[in-house]
């Protein structure tokens, strides 16, 4: 079973900010939040990742609350090449390292 | 190379024939790993390697799926006598771990697949 949750879809109008939430309820201590995107059919593309503090790159931010239960990744403005699949995935723990998908957050970024 | 390199693109096979896939991981990355993905959303992990050593096989299905990385050679996934639910896009990863034995990262980065379609 997935670790996460997430809404299965979302609208974005071009230009705004982009909010997508991920329940990790069952996170462990030792597990890093990791997001990716899947543009059609292409293979899943890495945006950012993080353990407790909050992180920004060049694609995005990332904000995990206090108890790591969940986190948002934020897209600040919009455009219409955003339009994707969004997937949480948690991972880290001892043993494996493979990614469990849930079935992510189609994002459609409205002109 | 600097990204994963999946091949063939597409590969079309009749229900029983062999299908083989390559992938080429990251230069320096230590770990590979194969995901099916049927229908548009769902991903399965199949299989990780470490280097040449099978690390977690725990979602290769028992029966005609079988892997290998070899040194100096592309890893490959075979399918023996593909089935109908076969058809699906196989995506590969590669990754390196950093950090330590209790707390490491493993960011992966996927190849841009391969699509099975058994007919």
């Amino acid at each position: 079973d997935a670790k996460t949750t997430q809404p299965t879809s979302m609208d974005c109008a071009e230009g705004r900010a982009a909010n997508l939430p991920c329940n990790h309820s069952t996170i462990s201590g030792n597990e890093y939040v990791y997001w990716y995107r899947q543009i059609h059919s292409q293979g899943p593309q890495y945006i950012i990742h993080g353990l407790k503090n909050n992180e920004t790159n060049e694609m995005a931010s990332l904000i995990i609350t206090e108890d790591r239960k969940s986190s948002t990744l934020i897209l600040p403005h919009a455009t219409l090449r955003d339009t994707a699949v969004y997937y949480c995935i948690v991972s880290g723990s001892s043993g494996t390292y493979k990614y469990i998908f849930g079935t992510g957050t189609r994002l459609k970024v409205l002109a | 190379g600097e990204e994963v390199a999946q091949t063939p693109k597409h590969l079309v096979r009749g229900e029983g024939q062999k299908a083989k896939l390559y992938c080429a991981p990251i230069k320096g990355h230590s770990y590979v790993f194969w995901y099916q993905q049927v229908l548009k959303n769902e991903f399965k992990f199949l299989i990780s390697f470490q280097n040449e050593n099978v690390f977690d096989e725990t979602g290769m299905p028992k029966e005609r799926f079988s892997a290998k990385c070899l040194p100096n050679s592309p890893c490959s996934l075979e399918i023996q006598a593909t089935k109908l639910e076969d058809s699906a896009v196989y995506f590969c990863a590669s990754s390196h771990t950093t950090g330590t034995a209790n707390l490491a990262k493993n960011i992966q980065y996927f190849g841009a697949g391969t699509r099975l379609s058994v007919l």
